[in-house]
């Protein structure tokens, strides 16, 4: 069965610098499409970043970029110059049939 | 932009009564839809998917009779919950798919909907 882990509950990062969120995931499928997902208070689910497993090139938005390892099956996020915008509740999430299993998240604090 | 709508975003009911959110894609078809349930500080977690015409597909622990999913037309999934009890105090969540030649599927979510049972 897939798998998503988030090892991190809770994060911090200074208003400017930059923060990584981790997630590792279980698979047996070869191609598949991962995902991270923010969620404020309002409880919106927004894309972040979407990754194709078939392509080794690092997805990047903006100021989100990710380091996608799949023989490590590891697909972390990095937030380049916080703002306070981007705290949030945020969410790894596996894709093969469209339907996405999410990891627990990561509760991301931004302070000025 | 595609955008899927979630109603009602409240509701409260009482328990034993049964209650019926809709998940509706404004401006494209989506044969297919899918159901989440979010409990506090917890993650999202699939319950079924709803697909346009035939029987929607149940995740395992997710009892098919309690939460209903209707899928009768390509712009909308209802999902009934009967016999509410407050332990199915939650927050539910849609997301719809629309088809993308280049980029693949693009999964849109709905605003989502709290449902407490008293």
């Amino acid at each position: 069965a897939q798998t998503v882990t988030q090892s991190q509950p809770e994060m911090s990062v200074q208003e400017a610098e930059t923060v990584t969120l981790s997630c590792t995931y279980d698979t047996s499928e070869s191609d598949y499409y991962l995902f991270w997902y923010k969620q404020p208070p309002s409880r919106q689910m927004i894309l972040v970043i979407r990754q194709e497993a078939y392509k080794q090139q690092n997805a990047t938005e903006n100021r989100f970029s990710v380091n996608f390892q799949k023989a490590a099956k590891s697909f972390s996020l990095k937030i380049s110059d916080s703002q306070l915008g981007d705290a949030a509740m945020y969410f790894c999430a596996y894709s093969v049939t469209d339907k996405l299993i999410f990891g627990t998240g990561t509760r991301l604090q931004v302070f000025p | 932009g595609a955008v899927v709508s979630q109603h009602p975003s409240r509701v409260i009911c009482k328990s034993g009564t049964s209650v019926k959110i809709e998940c509706r894609s404004l401006d494209f078809q989506a044969t297919t839809m899918f159901w989440y349930r979010q409990f506090p500080k917890q993650s999202l977690m699939l319950m079924a998917t709803s697909n346009e015409g035939s029987k929607a597909t149940y995740e395992q622990g997710v009892e098919k009779d309690k939460f209903l999913i209707n899928h009768a037309s390509l712009t909308l999934s209802t999902l009934t919950v009967t016999s509410a009890h407050p332990e199915d105090s939650s927050f539910y969540i849609c997301s719809a798919h629309e088809a993308d030649r280049v980029f693949g599927n693009t999964i849109y979510f709905g605003e989502g909907s709290w449902l407490t049972v008293v």
